[in-house]
């Protein structure tokens, strides 16, 4: 069965510092895509970013970065220089199967 | 382009009552798939259609049901409702199957906030 653990369930930062969101997961499957969504306070679940299995290279978009290891299962997201607006709910995903979310708190 | 619908966005039920929800996904998009969010359980993945046909399904009991239409328009139904189901359902639209070879990133809609009274 496939498992997503976000250990992670609230985070507060002040604003401008950095924060991580870990993401640890569980698969039998060796074709597998991990996804992060962002669903901010009343508003709707927002796509970040899609990666597969055989991409272990690091992204980074702006401010926000992911670290894919496939040796240790994890799929950790990273904002530098938090602001307010990046104040949300964070979920991991195995496709469909979602870690129950990380809320960041960033206050200004 | 218009983004992923869904009727109504609140509903009060009364345990034992059934409901229908509905979803038209964005324009393009072929699968459908529900989610139902609670504060506890967290996302949990309902069911998929894609093509018309049920993909792949849930651990959730019978009483919660799907379909597609040919548009991809897509309705779920929960049948003698329980107060355990008073939660927000999300509808999330996709290119493609959600379970091939290559996973596609979904869309989601704002969701129906049903409450079981």
């Amino acid at each position: 069965a496939q498992k997503v653990t976000q250990a992670q369930t609230e985070i507060s930062v002040v604003e401008k510092e950095d924060v991580t969101l870990d993401c640890v997961y569980e698969t039998r499957d060796t074709t597998y895509y991990l996804f992060w969504y962002k669903q901010p306070p009343s508003g709707e679940l927002v796509f970040l970013i899609r990666r597969n299995s055989f991409d272990e290279q690091n992204e980074i978009s702006g401010r926000y970065s992911w670290n894919f290891q496939k040796s240790t299962s994890s799929f950790n997201f990273t904002i530098t220089a938090s602001q307010v607006v990046d104040s949300a709910v964070y979920f991991c995903a195995l496709v469909g199967v979602f870690g129950k979310g990380t809320r960041l708190s960033v206050i200004a | 382009k218009a983004g992923v619908t869904q009727t109504p966005r609140y509903l009060i039920k009364t345990r034992g009552q059934q409901v229908t929800l509905s979803c038209s996904p964005i324009s393009g998009h072929r699968s459908v798939s529900w989610y139902q969010q609670t504060p506890g359980q967290g996302l949990q993945f309902l069911f998929e259609y894609f093509s018309e046909t049920q993909r792949n399904k849930g651990n959730f009991p019978g009483r919660f049901s799907g379909r597609q239409f040919s548009n991809s328009r897509s309705e779920m139904n929960v049948s003698t409702l329980e107060l355990g189901d008073s939660a927000l359902y999300l509808c999330a639209s996709s290119l493609g199957s959600l379970w091939t070879g290559s996973a596609y990133e979904q869309y989601f809609g704002p969701g129906t906030r049903l409450t079981v009274t």
